[in-house]
């Protein structure tokens, strides 16, 4: 059973375009995160959602939007895509909004814009 | 934040034991050493977390001196599995997690 999935694994797409990948996690855990891991291998908090509300906003441009329907998804939209906005996209997950806790990843998905 | 400093890389052969050092000289009261396992195309994996002395799972071990200034990571025996890069983590239960470049590990046959 996969604990934390994402969709789509690789995606590459244009400058300007919008995409969306999605997040899924049967695990039962109340908090969500989506993390960005550069060129440089730096792996960096982007938002973090506990019960569907929005608990961690790092600085990100306003282009990436998360999106939770419920506790179990999160899913990251973003607009008007970006040269710089190229890297590997983690999803996570982890049983309480304490982000000491231990945190289950995602397999990642790579985005390339070209 | 406290800072992190850890060696880019370490090579061993198979079999051997591991100890990769961390060290965070300006670690808080409040803050928790964690370290993280990532393989090649995969999301970071929990290995371990302490606060202070030694702390033990089926994975590895912890050990912090009294100063809580450094820490080590030691994986018994290691395999050619073991061949990831290993991320030490320190902050608070709070803090939202910063990896930096973490240690990589290249387990030789």
């Amino acid at each position: 059973d996969t604990a934390v999935s994402q969709t789509p694994k690789y995606l590459v797409t244009q400058m300007g375009n919008d995409k969306s990948i999605k997040c899924e996690q049967n695990l039962g855990h109340d908090t969500m995160y989506w993390y960005k891991q550069d060129s440089k291998k730096f792996l960096k908090i982007m938002f973090s959602y506990n019960n569907k509300e929005l608990i961690i906003n790092e600085t990100v441009p306003n282009r990436f939007s998360p999106k939770s329907p419920d506790k179990a998804h999160l899913n990251l939209h973003i607009n008007s895509l970006e040269l710089g906005d190229s890297a590997v996209y983690f999803c996570a997950s982890s049983q309480s909004g304490l982000a000491g806790d231990e945190q289950f990843f995602g397999p990642g998905t790579r985005l390339t814009v070209l | 934040l406290a800072k992190t400093t850890q060696p880019i890389s370490m090579d061993s052969y198979e079999g051997q034991e591991v100890n990769i050092t961390c060290s965070h000289n300006n670690i808080a009261t409040n803050d928790y050493i964690t370290w993280y396992q990532q393989f090649p195309s995969q999301g970071p994996r929990f290995i371990i977390q302490g606060y202070k002395t030694k702390v033990t799972n089926e994975v590895a071990s912890l050990f912090i001196p009294a100063d809580r200034k450094s820490s080590t990571l030691s994986l018994p025996r290691v395999s050619l599995s073991d061949t990831a890069v290993y991320y030490c983590l320190v902050g608070d239960m709070y803090t939202p997690l910063v990896f930096g470049k973490g240690t990589r590990l290249s387990v030789i046959a």
